[in-house]
């Protein structure tokens, strides 16, 4: 019964991968977010997502693509991947405004 | 923009209190939270409060708010090495986007 899921928990790889991090929330909630927590643990959103329609963007490469099927996942697609994207990555979900964000386990992403 | 300081490292012994500080810069917050993060974990609510207010308290856990020098601080009384995370500050900017801190490493001695 977790309230958001994350898939992979780790992902190792080579540059100039493509690769795609999946979430999944069962809360309920409308709003699904994407953070970015660099190795000093600096924690920055991404993206974020209202009823799948893209509401924030923040200045992310483009090579970082947010697909939202339905509601209640949001997947991260990555293209061309470079070294400076290792890093661990957060999907969060709430009900939008000041609600509190439910935040998933982290997937650890390793670009060699 | 929005900018949210928090001091890195905070190193206490089992029994003590933690005092972690916080300085914000949108006067026009609404809500300021502390999130938690437990090693490979993410972050979970542990409180947060409303920009009208001065103090909360919940159990072990205590919020005091300075509007005038946009400060904010989180003490856990008793603190115990399972209180042993990274303790994050944050706001809501205008689009309700959060603006996290830092992080403190708080570690526990026994």
């Amino acid at each position: 019964d977790t309230a958001v899921s994350q898939t992979p928990k780790y992902l190792v790889t080579q540059m100039g991968n493509d690769k795609s991090i999946k979430c999944e929330q069962n809360l309920g909630h409308d709003t699904m977010y994407w953070y970015k927590q660099d190795s000093k643990k600096f924690l920055k959103i991404m993206f974020s997502y209202n009823n799948k329609e893209l509401i924030i963007n923040e200045t992310v490469p483009n090579r970082f693509s947010p697909k939202s099927p339905d509601k209640a996942h949001l997947n991260l697609h990555i293209n061309s991947l470079e070294l400076g994207d290792s890093a661990v990555y957060f999907c969060a979900s709430s009900q939008g405004g000041y609600n509190e964000q439910f935040f998933g386990p982290g997937t650890r992403l390793t670009v060699l | 923009g929005e900018d949210v300081e928090q001091s890195l490292f905070l190193s206490v012994r089992e029994g003590d209190s933690s005092v972690i500080n916080c300085t914000y810069t949108d006067s026009s917050s609404t809500y300021l939270y502390w999130y938690k993060q437990e090693p490979g974990a993410g972050l979970q609510l542990l409180t947060y409060i409303f920009s009208n207010m001065d103090m909360k308290q919940d159990q072990r856990l205590t919020v005091l708010l300075n509007k005038k020098d946009k400060h904010l601080s989180l003490r856990i009384a008793d603190t115990q090495t399972g209180d042993s995370a990274i303790y994050f500050c944050a706001e809501p900017d205008s689009s309700y986007k959060l603006i996290f801190g830092s992080g403190t490493r708080l570690l526990v001695r026994p």
